[in-house]
């Protein structure tokens, strides 16, 4: 079956970095998103991986291992405007090629 | 303007009554999507459909129904309330994007529709 695992929260201090992880189990593997949503608003999209290796965009990174069912996202610099939660989803070619979301990963960023 | 929007932003009613949820997009993408979000779990595909005549169940879709009237436009249907239908409920739209080895596909969401059944 398929399976995303994230950590249900974190805590991190503002201009500090926090790295969340999220591991997958799919045999159908077809990319891996990030996307943020804060609280009661619509997920936005942050990154995309389908090769290993890291994707930097700005303060944001994105980490993948296909071979570990393996992704992190990293934020650096942190700001209290990150405070949100942050979903993992993976695209699934038994699934049609739809997204299998994990629950996300609620930050919550302390002055 | 917003590029998704969905209409009602919140709607309260009772069991036993049928609901439409509405969805319009401004952004010409050709693919649309309806998700439920419930707390602690991750967002789940209710149906999906690629383009006008192109309608797929998703992982949740009984008790649901939906209806693409146009490109720009996806409805969803609960023919009969019940309580645990309560959510918050998103649409959102996609183009593919093919190229430098990869697929793209990026879903935009609109700001939800938080429904609940009583």
């Amino acid at each position: 079956g398929q399976n995303i695992d994230q950590p249900t929260e974190m805590t991190a201090t503002e201009g500090a970095i926090v790295q969340i992880n999220c591991t997958y189990q799919t045999s159908g593997f077809n990319g891996l998103f990030w996307y943020q949503q804060h609280a009661g608003e619509a997920p936005t999209f942050l990154s995309y991986n389908v090769l290993d290796g890291l994707e930097e965009k700005g303060r944001f990174s994105s980490f993948l291992s296909r071979s570990k069912g393996y992704s992190y996202l990293l934020l650096k610099e942190l700001q209290m405007k990150d405070s949100a939660s942050y979903l993992c989803a993976v695209r699934d070619q038994r699934s049609n090629y739809q997204l299998i979301w994990g629950a996300g990963t609620k930050l919550i960023i302390k002055p | 303007d917003a590029d998704v929007t969905q209409t009602p932003r919140n709607r309260i009613t009772k069991t036993g009554k049928r609901i439409m949820l509405e969805c319009s997009q401004t952004k010409g993408h050709d693919r649309m999507y309806w998700y439920r979000q419930d707390p602690g779990l991750g967002l789940r595909l209710i149906y999906y459909s690629f383009d006008v005549k192109d309608i797929n169940k998703g992982e949740i879709s009984d008790g649901y129904s939906v209806s693409r009237q146009a490109q720009a436009k996806f409805s969803l249907s609960l023919e009969s309330a019940i309580p645990n239908q309560t959510a918050l409920y998103f649409c959102a739209t996609s183009e593919r994007e093919v190229g430098r080895g990869r697929n793209l596909d990026t879903q935009y969401f609109g700001p939800g529709t938080r429904l609940t059944v009583l």
